[in-house]
């Protein structure tokens, strides 16, 4: 089953609009990480945040993680034409903290 | 660094046949892993290494999956006999351990049984 579940499945906005991408687990963590896939494409890192931390900055991307409730959220800013692509979160859990479980994604795109 | 580097990108084969995907990870990391993508399942983790020595290949789907990491710098993922429902992109990335910067992936194979 899926560690992580990524929310919406699919978003659709105009460029200069901020992307907001929701991520669930449902086991104790370690870290989690969110990776970009662009179409035909292997995943790319973007960001990690530890089960200690509670938001993190990267450029354009922010990333909180609420280990109450289990969920962590990926924000982009000013998005652009070039973010359209598929995101992905991954959780490592704190057994065995490199194998890295994904969810299903969030395909999204960004139109001019 | 060249990154994770996959061969072949695309593989066409029949059922029956063997199908070895290959993969060289980056100089110095010593985790290595290997995912299959498909629309319905997502991405699935089959079997990692660490320092060459398989950790967990409880993802591998049945017998017909095999995998080894004869050295540092090599992996192989292996299906025989491959069946249709094997078709999907297989992913290889590779870690280090003490690394914040996650996996980095290569390019995929993607897989067409027919």
């Amino acid at each position: 089953s899926q560690q992580g579940e990524e929310d919406p499945q699919a978003l659709s906005i105009q460029e200069g609009e901020n992307a907001t991408m929701n991520c669930s687990y449902k086991t104790s963590i370690n870290n989690l990480q969110w990776y970009r896939q662009n179409s035909g494409r292997g995943l790319v890192h973007l960001i990690l945040i530890r089960s200690n931390e509670r938001e993190k900055h990267s450029g354009r991307l922010r990333v909180t993680l609420d280990t109450s409730k289990k969920s962590s959220s990926l924000l982009i800013t000013a998005s652009r034409a070039a973010d359209t692509a598929s995101y992905f979160c991954a959780t490592a859990l704190i057994q065995g903290a490199q194998k890295l479980v994904f969810g299903q994604g969030t395909r999204l795109t960004i139109n001019p | 660094d060249a990154g994770v580097i996959q061969s072949p990108r695309h593989e066409v084969t029949e059922m029956g046949q063997e199908v070895t995907l290959r993969c060289k990870p980056i100089s110095g990391h010593d985790y290595l892993f290997w995912y299959r993508q498909t629309m319905m399942r997502g991405l699935e983790l089959l079997i990692y290494f660490n320092n060459n020595v398989p950790i967990d290949d409880s993802g591998m789907p049945e017998d017909r999956f095999s995998a080894k990491m004869p050295n540092a710098s090599f992996s192989t993922l292996k299906i025989q006999p491959s069946e249709p429902r094997d078709s999907a992109v297989y992913f290889c990335a590779s870690s280090f351990d003490r690394s914040s910067r996650g996996y980095t992936f290569g390019s995929g194979t993607r897989l067409t049984v027919v």
